[in-house]
This record gives C-alpha cells, sequence and structure tokens, in this order.
C-alpha cells in the first residue's frame, strides 16, 4: 500500500514568494495531519482535520499559513509571503482514527526560504 | 504541562551494546507513550507504545519501561546495530477523549550505532 505522499520533497523559494505544499493521505484515513520539525522546536502540529473540516488550527504560527482539504484524499498547505524564518522540514500524517498514535507520516517536504 | 522532556539529545554506542533513551511528563492526563524512528530523509515511523497499565512492553530488541509514580519512560535497545542508527522521538498523547489527537513530542534523540 502507499504510504503518505508528499510534494514537493524539496522546495526552494525566495522570501515573499508563495509556497503550496501538497499531501495525499493513505486511503480510508479520515484524519490528517500537518506538522512542521526544526532543530529548535522539533516537532510541532500545526493543524489537524477529521473528516475535510479543520478541527485544531491553533498552531499554525500566523495568517501567512494556511491549510485546506478539499477532498479526503488532497491537502494543501501554504505559506504566502514566505519568510526565511520558515524554513524547516514540513511532515503532514494521517491515521484511521482520531485516536493519536495511529499517526503515518509522511517522507515530508524540506522548504529553504532564501 | 504539556511538556514531555527527551534525554539524552545525543547517544553513541557500540555494535551489541544497550541503547536507553529516557523520557519524563508532567500532564498526568497522558494515557498513551508511543515512541518514533527516524531515518534522515524520511518521516517519523511508529516503533512500540505503552498505556500506563503496564509497567514494561518488549517487541523483538525493543523495550518500553514505565514508571507511572515517577512519570517517566524508557526506550531499551538491545543488541543495537548499525541499522538501528536513527532519531528516536518519544511522546505522549491523552489516548482518547477530546485533545487525544494531539501527540506532544520529545525533542529527539540521535542514535549513532558504531561497528
Amino acid at each position: 500500500d502507499a504510504g503518505v505522499i508528499q510534494s514537493p520533497r524539496h522546495e526552494v523559494t525566495e522570501m515573499g514568494q508563495e509556497v503550496t505544499l501538497r499531501c495525499k493521505p493513505i486511503s480510508g484515513h479520515n484524519s490528517l495531519f500537518w506538522y512542521r520539525q526544526t532543530m529548535m522546536r522539533g516537532l510541532e502540529l500545526l493543524i489537524y482535520f477529521n473528516n475535510n473540516v479543520p478541527i485544531d488550527d491553533s498552531g499554525m504560527p500566523e495568517d501567512r499559513f494556511s491549510a485546506k482539504m478539499p477532498n479526503a484524499s488532497f491537502s494543501t498547505l501554504k505559506i504566502q509571503p514566505s519568510e526565511p524564518r520558515d524554513s524547516a522540514v514540513y511532515f503532514c500524517a494521517s491515521s484511521l482514527r482520531t485516536v493519536a498514535y495511529e499517526q503515518y507520516f509522511g517522507p515530508g517536504t524540506r522548504l529553504t526560504v532564501t | 504541562q504539556q511538556q514531555v522532556k527527551q534525554s539524552p539529545q545525543s547517544l553513541i554506542v557500540q555494535k551489541g551494546g544497550i541503547s536507553i533513551i529516557n523520557c519524563a511528563y508532567e500532564n498526568t492526563a497522558f494515557d498513551y507513550f508511543p515512541w518514533y524512528q527516524q531515518f534522515p530523509g524520511k518521516g517519523p515511523a511508529l516503533l512500540i507504545a505503552i498505556r500506563p497499565d503496564v509497567s514494561e512492553k518488549k517487541e523483538g530488541r525493543f523495550t518500553i519501561s514505565f514508571n507511572k509514580s515517577a512519570k517517566q519512560f524508557s526506550l531499551h535497545i538491545m543488541d543495537s546495530q548499525p541499522g538501528d542508527s536513527a532519531t528516536y522521538f518519544c511522546a505522549a498523547s491523552k489516548g482518547s477523549g477530546a485533545g487525544s489527537y494531539q501527540l506532544t513530542f520529545g525533542k529527539g534523540t540521535k542514535l549513532s550505532v558504531i561497528p
């Protein structure tokens, strides 16, 4: 079975540009999570969707960040405008149930904002 | 109260040795404690998990020990192999009920197993 799919795997962009990260969760999973990983802050939950509906976006750092889940098989995380401090690895994870421990992580997108 | 403190930050173990990583938590509402393994360039993958109604869980060479009164849990890797070299994260969640989706992660331990 295919796991969580993320694209692109690497993104380099200039400050001020819009960045869109994409995620395809595991088929049948009804919960989706976006995380950010940095050396300083570790793994941080940005937003959680259940059945395509955003449930908890308290981790989204600023209004420059937005996330959507138009259907059960696709989600996007958008940063507009991007800043150098947004440089990080962004992970998408999905789970079959809302119980946290069954989260399956994608390979991540390494974002570099210059 | 949401913190999970993990130590050490890095660990070097010889092949065949025992690797031990420790975590401590504060929130007594946590009742599920997973460990994740992350290889370079990959996402974290669930390795093993424990609930506080047991003091130990073993899966192959990996064992979680849990001390509820001390609010501590640890991962032991027996007969450590170079292929175990990765970053290990402990985590905690409520396991059920409101907010159970939220995993609180430790900062990670980079394990290097040398031949």
